[in-house]
């Protein structure tokens, strides 16, 4: 079993909704991430979090509005999605945030949430 | 044997076979490398890890083999078992940058 939770582990929305996913890890880890992947394709990157500060974005469109409430908890606001937005999102965290002259370690991932976007 | 699908390379074995997955990296500056394994509607899970200082490293049935020259990655899976089916992906991770970044992923068929 996974150590990062995310829920809801589905979601189908409109393109007018207005809806979030949460990940939680009780790891102490202090660095977390999101992750978007499309079917048969790799994890790309979304955003990192580094003591609860957005420390990345990978130029992702604002209907996507991360935000880390404390060092347990990552969320992922969305809105105005298009369908091209259906994919699976993964959250992840590290002990290590990766700065400066250490990489970022192993990443532990939760299960995903699929989002629908009809 | 080993063939490119439209979207996922698969390789397809015999269980108790030995199987080698292999990854070419992108970054010369990248100094820490991640197997994962991901299966059919799970996220990925840890396999083994190694340094940029190495060139191999084992695990229980799992060695991974690291060549800096050609950024070449390998991993090996000793006495493949259907529960070795699923999608593995190398990842790397370059120093300083807070993210690892994953290669296209290699579908593992294990059959009994």
């Amino acid at each position: 079993d996974t150590e990062v939770t995310q829920t809801p582990k589905h979601l189908v929305m409109g393109m007018t909704n207005k809806k979030s996913l949460k990940c939680e890890q009780h790891m102490g880890h202090r660095a977390m991430y999101w992750y978007k992947q499309k079917a048969k394709k790799p994890p790309e990157l979304m955003f990192v979090y580094s003591y609860e500060k957005l420390s990345i974005n990978e130029s992702v469109p604002s209907r996507f509005s991360p935000e880390c409430p404390n060092s347990s908890l990552l969320n992922l606001h969305l809105h105005a999605l298009q369908p091209e937005d259906s994919a699976l999102y993964l959250c992840a965290s590290s002990h290590k945030t990766g700065t400066g002259a250490f990489s970022t370690g192993e990443l532990f991932f939760g299960e995903g949430s699929r989002l629908t976007v009809l | 044997g080993e063939s490119v699908g439209l979207h996922l390379p698969t390789l397809s074995v015999q269980e108790g076979d030995n199987s080698i997955i292999n990854c070419a990296y992108s970054n010369s500056a990248s100094d820490y490398f991640i197997w994962y394994k991901q299966e059919s509607g799970k996220g990925p899970q840890f396999i083994i890890d190694i340094r940029s200082n190495m060139d191999k490293r084992q695990g229980q049935r799992v060695t991974v083999l690291l060549n800096k020259t050609v950024k070449h990655l390998s991993l090996q899976i000793a006495a493949t078992q259907p529960g070795d089916s699923a999608v593995y992906f190398c990842a790397e991770d370059r120093r300083g940058y807070s993210t690892l970044t994953f290669g296209k992923g290699t579908m593992l068929l294990v059959s009994p």
